[in-house]
């Protein structure tokens, strides 16, 4: 089955270390996309990248890193420049383009204690 | 950018049919324009997306006026399955072809028994 798939679900950190969030898609989309939500918020784009080895920043790209060695593969580093960490985390994938159908994994909470 | 306006929350009771409006002045020539639904704890899915005029399909209809300023998300006979946050978007381009996937803070809809 195609799908986009984030791991862990759950994720517990120490406060001042760095964590990376997993994102894997086999769409064979060219888009990913990164979202961090609040309780009771929206989505607030952390970063976004159209094609490998290229990605742009979103309205809150600091205190986090991202790259994209492999189509199938969007990696988010949380790291301890992130002042609020704590946070529910999706990964999104679309085909590319003018493309606004996503494809959103289940998403990852993240608690840094 | 095209930005989107949408009503916090909204109520209604089952059987009801629902009509959420989405106001975006801005969009652009080759927006669409896409709804989501999304429950706690889990990524946004897909509902419908549209260009103009009336888009329907298994879930809901989608109603776009002639000058694309707005558009109304209809949900026909609700049930309690359907409170969930609704959101409204519009396909962003920028200069060099990104796709830049924007969401607002969305729309609350609760269903009451």
């Amino acid at each position: 089955d195609g799908g986009i798939t984030q791991s862990p679900k759950y994720l517990f950190r120490k406060e001042g270390q760095n964590v990376t969030l997993s994102c894997e898609q086999n769409l064979n989309h060219d888009a990913m996309y990164w979202y961090r939500q609040d309780p009771g918020q929206g989505l607030r784009l952390i970063y976004y990248s159209q094609i490998v080895n290229d990605f742009q920043k979103g309205d809150i790209a600091e205190g986090y890193s991202v790259s994209r060695e492999k189509k199938e593969s969007f990696p988010l580093t949380v790291t301890s420049a992130q002042k609020n960490p704590t946070a529910f985390y999706l990964c999104a994938s679309s085909i590319g383009v003018g493309d606004t159908e996503a494809f959103f994994g289940q998403g990852t909470r993240l608690t840094v204690v | 950018l095209a930005k989107t306006t949408q009503p916090i929350s909204m109520d209604s009771y089952e059987g009801q049919e629902v009509n959420i409006t989405c106001s975006h002045n801005n969009i652009a020539t080759n927006d669409y324009i896409t709804w989501y639904q999304q429950f706690p704890s889990q990524g946004p899915r897909f509902i419908i997306q549209g260009y103009k005029t009336k888009v329907t399909n298994e879930v809901a209809s989608l109603f776009i006026p002639a000058d694309r300023k707005s558009s109304t998300l209809s949900l026909p006979r609700v049930s309690l399955s359907d409170t969930a946050v609704y959101y409204c978007l519009v396909g962003d381009m920028f200069s060099g072809g990104y796709n830049k996937l924007i969401f607002g803070a969305g729309t609350r809809l609760a269903v009451h028994p």
